[in-house]
């Protein structure tokens, strides 16, 4: 069974940029579509963008400029970067995966980013 | 890039049936077969419970069920149970330049 892990630090000061990598095991990174999720303290999902395993990427669009998805198919791993973050961008942030873009079978259990000095 | 629109809160009792609705555009729902649902529990990830509009990964009961009609796709939920209480997300396919969508969340109590 395929389990996805989040890591990266917990609290990133505003204007930097906020770094998670997310960690596939039980499964080959391959033929599968990556994709970051994120959620505001008592709000609801919103998509923040994929990468294929080959390496075709989409973000959203009100991300777009500040977003990067890369992928490390030898580490079994892919990552978000997100640039310039403020305060909004504090949210638990998901990573998770399935052979559809919309369809996410495997999902990681999600860790908290807040954004403050 | 809006999301699509979901009632706040839908209720029922257990042993009913309840239906949430899921309303977008022919730009997302209303143009692709790509329409999935999440169950999320409190403190916990979503789950996929609906995906392609109205097909049930395994394990899944068949208690939910999902469908679609014009821009507006719906689950359906029947013989409510306590476990069901929970939020749910609909998700749609958006086209190349938005890709995916979620709808704002429906908060399910069961009374």
């Amino acid at each position: 069974q395929v389990q996805l892990q989040e890591s990266g630090p917990r609290l990133v000061k505003p204007s930097e940029t906020l770094s998670l990598t997310c960690s596939v095991s039980g499964g080959s990174i391959t033929n599968y579509y990556w994709t970051w999720i994120r959620q505001p303290p008592g709000k609801g999902l919103e998509w923040i963008g994929y990468i294929y395993y080959s390496g075709s990427t989409n973000y959203n669009p009100s991300l777009k400029s500040r977003v990067t998805i890369p992928v490390d198919t030898s580490k079994n791993q892919f990552s978000l970067k997100l640039s310039s973050v403020t305060a909004a961008d504090t949210a638990v942030y998901y990573c998770a995966g399935g052979q559809q873009l919309v369809t996410l079978d495997y999902w990681g259990q999600g860790t908290l980013v807040t954004v403050s000095s | 890039q809006s999301a699509l629109t979901q009632p706040r809160s839908v209720s029922g009792s257990p042993g009913q049936s309840v239906t949430i609705s899921c309303t977008g555009s022919s730009s997302d729902v209303g143009g692709y077969k790509y329409v999935s649902w999440y169950q999320q529990h409190p403190g916990k990830a979503p789950q996929v419970m609906i995906y392609d509009v109205s097909k049930r990964p395994s394990g899944v009961p068949d208690r939910f069920s999902g469908s679609k009609s014009g821009n507006t796709a719906s689950l359906s939920i029947s013989g409510l149970q306590a476990e069901d209480e929970a939020d749910y997300y609909c998700c749609s396919h958006a086209g190349s330049y938005t890709s995916v969508v979620f709808g704002g969340g429906t908060k399910l109590t069961v009374l």
